[in-house]
């Protein structure tokens, strides 16, 4: 199956600084998409990157994929108290309405 | 425009009843997806529907789950006979109908709880 695997499984940084997350899969994709989950609460849809795109930014955002070695990176630059939440990689194949999700990627910002 | 609505929100069912989910997609989406999420764990596909046809049931159990999305009102996802390893978060998203592999739009979940 083509999942998603984040890494680190956990991450605590002091706010304003830089936070990058990765993102490694198996097979053959589509697009990569990143999601935000708050404690308790539903999945918010923060950013989408095709197979033939090398880079993506939205606000603070940005995405970097690398098909060749099947990775992608969210970094979340001058983070904030608020950006506290998991993220998840969920990857979509040619062709498959199914997104394969990691286990995600616990960002703690201390104010 | 609302976003994808789930109700209920939290849902306490004893061994062997019946838990109902619904989900009503974003305003013009037809296309519906049922995922379930484990304590600490990511998402994982249940069922892809469109109206009033299941797409894709692949990663729905074989016994005590089904799920419908009628021609009028919102998706069921019905699970008979609950045992405490259906304790879960369900999630249900929903896509506009032309680009149904790429963004998928989610409600805030279902919480079911089974003593």
């Amino acid at each position: 199956s083509q999942q998603g695997e984040e890494d680190p499984q956990a991450l605590s940084i002091q706010e304003g600084e830089n936070a990058t997350m990765n993102c490694s899969y198996k097979t053959s994709i589509n697009n990569l998409q990143w999601y935000r989950q708050n404690s308790g609460r539903g999945l918010v849809h923060l950013i989408l990157i095709r197979s033939n795109e090398r880079e993506k930014h939205s606000g603070r955002l940005r995405v970097t994929l690398d098909t060749s070695k099947k990775s992608s990176s969210l970094l979340i630059t001058a983070s904030r108290a608020a950006d506290t939440a998991s993220y998840f990689c969920a990857t979509g194949g040619a062709g498959s309405y199914q997104l394969t999700f990691g286990k995600g990627t616990k960002l703690s910002v201390i104010p | 425009n609302a976003g994808v609505m789930q109700n209920p929100r939290h849902l306490v069912r004893r061994r062997g009843q019946e838990a109902r989910l619904r989900c009503s997609p974003m305003k013009g989406h037809s296309h519906v997806y049922w995922y379930r999420q484990l304590p600490e764990e990511g998402l994982k596909f249940m069922v892809y529907l469109q109206k009033e046809n299941i797409i894709d049931e692949s990663g729905m159990p074989k016994e005590r789950f089904s799920a419908e999305f009628p021609k009028e009102g919102p998706s069921i996802l019905r699970i008979q006979q609950v045992v405490r390893g259906d304790s879960a978060a369900y999630f249900c998203a929903s896509s506009p109908p032309l680009v149904a592999e790429e963004t998928q739009y989610f409600g805030p979940g279902t919480r079911l709880l089974v003593l």
